[in-house]
């Protein structure tokens, strides 16, 4: 395609409920990053894939959080009996891999409301 | 940890002039760091990115400064327009490698008045 694209744009669950978030990024791209938007915050950083692979896990909020990505493209993000806290934009970037220190591109976000 | 301190939630600005965004950040240098812009409803759009041993950047209107003794990037958008009122947001890439992602500031909004 001919950028990232995230879906669903919106979310709105009630607490307690699973979601899971999915990232479409640019093809070819072999970096993959998760990062949450809160309100008044800046974007904080939860996860990076190389490949299909997460060498490093520790920034997910907690471990209802989990991430996969499977052929090397699309990721999804799932979170598991969500929390009011949990309500964010959750936003995929992709780049090239082997590019150091490269532009990120971002998709959209999804919005997650959590009631 | 990394902080990062970007001059002012909101900056108005005259059409026009320039406008100059700070970003400070503590700790150690990146290896690089980037520029990025987000428009309400939108994910980042990636600006410019300048290097710890670069000084200075420019890209048409856009001219990025960067000094590891002082710890301060600054952010210059000169002959302002109304179209580039936006949020600026400063990234650190840290390691260059990509794997720690982009440490973010919370951003400048920027409001260029006609």
């Amino acid at each position: 395609g001919a950028g990232v694209s995230q879906s669903p744009s919106n979310k709105v669950t009630e607490k307690g409920k699973d979601v899971e978030l999915r990232c479409d990024p640019i093809s070819g791209h072999t970096a993959l990053y998760w990062y949450r938007q809160s309100l008044g915050q800046g974007l904080e950083f939860l996860i990076y894939f190389q490949g299909n692979s997460a060498p490093d896990k520790s920034g997910l909020p907690s471990d209802r959080f989990s991430a996969e990505r499977t052929g090397g493209s699309v990721s999804t993000l799932t979170i598991q009996r969500t929390q009011q806290e949990d309500s964010a934009v959750y936003l995929c970037a992709s780049r090239p891999l082997g590019l150091a220190g490269y532009e990120q591109f971002f998709g959209p976000g999804t919005r997650l409301t959590v009631l | 940890s990394q902080k990062i301190e970007q001059n002012s939630e909101a900056l108005n600005i005259q059409e026009g002039k320039t406008a100059t965004l700070t970003c400070n950040y503590t700790n150690y240098s990146p290896a690089y760091l980037q520029w990025y812009r987000q428009d309400p409803g939108r994910g980042p759009v990636f600006l410019l990115l300048i290097r710890e041993n670069e000084k200075e950047k420019r890209k048409e209107r856009l001219k990025v400064t960067f000094d590891t003794t002082l710890k301060q990037s600054l952010f210059h958008i000169t002959a302002s327009q109304p179209a580039d009122s936006a949020t600026y947001l400063c990234a650190l890439d840290i390691s260059g490698g990509g794997a720690d992602g982009l440490t973010f500031g919370k951003g400048t909004h920027l409001i260029i008045q006609p």
